[in-house]
């Protein structure tokens, strides 16, 4: 299985800056159709997972452009630019090239 | 609007069986992926269990294989998860989730809730 580890697992941020969370495969997550599966999600406390980038670096319809995924073969990273209060919660990357799916162990963002 | 509802969630006693469905509707089910992910109280997201649109294809996370059977209706649009020989570390929140692209992970449910306890 393709073990995802994310870092930092806790992320205090002062409003206005920005932050960045890495995502690390243990295996390369280039699918053979020459795509990454690669999302990230962000959940707020009692509510279910949110999408918002996937394949890397695709942002989903409705996400600020200050999000923004990077990365490729087993090195990932989400930005958030100019953080605002709703953006607290915790951040997964989930790959999908492999079955079964992983994800990683989430990163909580908190304002300083 | 693409909905996910899950049901069938409670209270049950460990070794006990649970069926779990998800009724889907708001985009064409057929044609994708479909996934249940669970997330135990305080802890993150694991998935558990896919099924390709045929039905034919399943996956499962070693912690469920040979206890629980992923299956799909498409004239209903539904899905299930059959859980048997229930263990008090299924206890979780769990989610159907569905692909509209490949690895998309796209729509998820609210939810239903696995209490295994005695």
């Amino acid at each position: 299985d393709a073990v995802m580890t994310q870092s930092p697992l806790s992320l205090p941020v002062t409003l206005g800056q920005s932050a960045s969370i890495s995502c690390r495969s243990s295996q390369s997550l280039v699918h053979g159709d020459g795509n990454i599966y690669l999302n990230w999600f962000h959940q707020r406390p009692g509510q279910s997972p949110r999408r918002l980038i996937y394949k890397v670096s695709d942002r989903d319809s409705g996400v600020p452009d200050r999000f923004s995924g990077s990365g490729s073969g087993t090195d990932f990273t989400l930005r958030i630019s100019r953080v605002e209060a709703e953006d607290v919660g915790v951040y997964y990357c989930m790959q999908a090239t492999h079955w079964p799916y992983t994800f990683g162990q989430g990163t909580k963002l908190e304002i300083k | 609007e693409v909905q996910l509802v899950e049901s069938g969630g409670g209270l049950v006693q460990p070794g006990r069986s649970l069926r779990l469905s998800c009724a889907i509707s708001g985009f064409i089910f057929n044609d994708h992926a479909m996934h249940w992910v669970r997330q135990a109280p305080g802890k993150g997201l694991e998935w558990v269990s896919g099924i390709f649109w045929h039905g034919n294809n399943t996956g499962y996370a070693d912690s469920v294989k040979g206890r629980f059977t992923t299956s799909r209706d498409n004239v209903k649009n539904s899905l299930y998860l059959q859980m048997h020989s229930l263990r008090a570390e299924d206890t979780a929140l769990y989610y159907c989730v569905g692909d509209n692209v490949p690895g998309g992970a796209d729509y998820w449910g609210q939810g239903t809730l696995v209490t295994v306890s005695s």
